[in-house]
């Protein structure tokens, strides 16, 4: 089990470039989620996907932002013109789908290491 | 509105026992997890609670009062390696939702 990776690790970039990282969730988790997390903050959610499908996007999500899952299983996320606020670790997670009775639910999220973004 | 709140930052002593809590006012919930995350890593999964009441394992346990919005962590027998960020989450989910809404975390530090 490789669990949630996430690539690049780190990225610096001049304002005004884009940018876009990789995140590649536990084998069969059906949900992949992102998250933008500040020194001293707790992460702050941004973006969902059930499969293929993009359920849910904050409004911390501005137009600059986009992710895509084309293919139900890796995520990217892209930032075009960057800002220096945009500085921040960007966490990708999954969770599986479970069975609980009769139902099937989502629980823990698995996180990946992060990528660590500096736009200077 | 989301509103999670925990302790900024918390000193124990190895060998000791702390108490991290955590109170919520959440629309909607759905579980609350605790989170250790080590600095510049990733979280990783600590413990869950939906029900009301003391969730333990090992030298961890968590306690949920729902009515109270009120949770919290405790660790046993503290080791240096327990020096972390801890995160209390909320999971709000529903039809139409389903995201981890976190505190800003607790840093605690543990000295020999």
């Amino acid at each position: 089990d490789t669990g949630v990776s996430q690539d690049p690790r780190h990225k610096i970039t001049k304002r005004g470039q884009n940018v876009t990282f990789r995140c590649d969730p536990i084998s069969e988790h059906n949900r992949l989620y992102w998250y933008r997390q500040t020194l001293g903050q707790g992460p702050e959610f941004l973006t969902y996907f059930q499969n293929e499908a993009q359920l849910e996007k904050s409004r911390l999500l501005s137009d600059r932002f986009s992710a895509e899952r084309p293919k139900g299983s890796f995520s990217t996320l892209e930032i075009q013109r960057t800002e220096q606020g945009d500085s921040a670790m960007y966490l990708c997670a999954s969770s599986p789908k479970v069975t609980s009775g009769r139902a099937f639910i989502y629980n823990e999220q698995f996180f990946g290491p992060g990528t660590r973004l500096t736009v200077l | 509105g989301q509103n999670i709140d925990q302790p900024t930052e918390m000193t124990a002593t190895e060998g000791a026992i702390v108490q991290i809590n955590c109170t919520y006012q959440t629309s909607g919930f759905n579980g609350l997890f605790w989170y250790q995350q080590h600095a510049g890593e990733a979280p990783t999964f600590l413990s869950y609670n939906v029900l009301d009441g003391l969730e333990e394992k090992g030298r961890f346990s968590s306690f949920l009062s729902r009515s109270k919005g009120y949770s919290y962590l405790l660790l046993k027998e503290l080791q240096m390696k327990d020096s972390a960020s801890y995160l209390c989450a909320v999971r709000a989910s529903s039809y139409n939702t389903d995201k981890l809404i976190f505190g800003t975390g607790t840093r605690l530090q543990v000295f020999p």
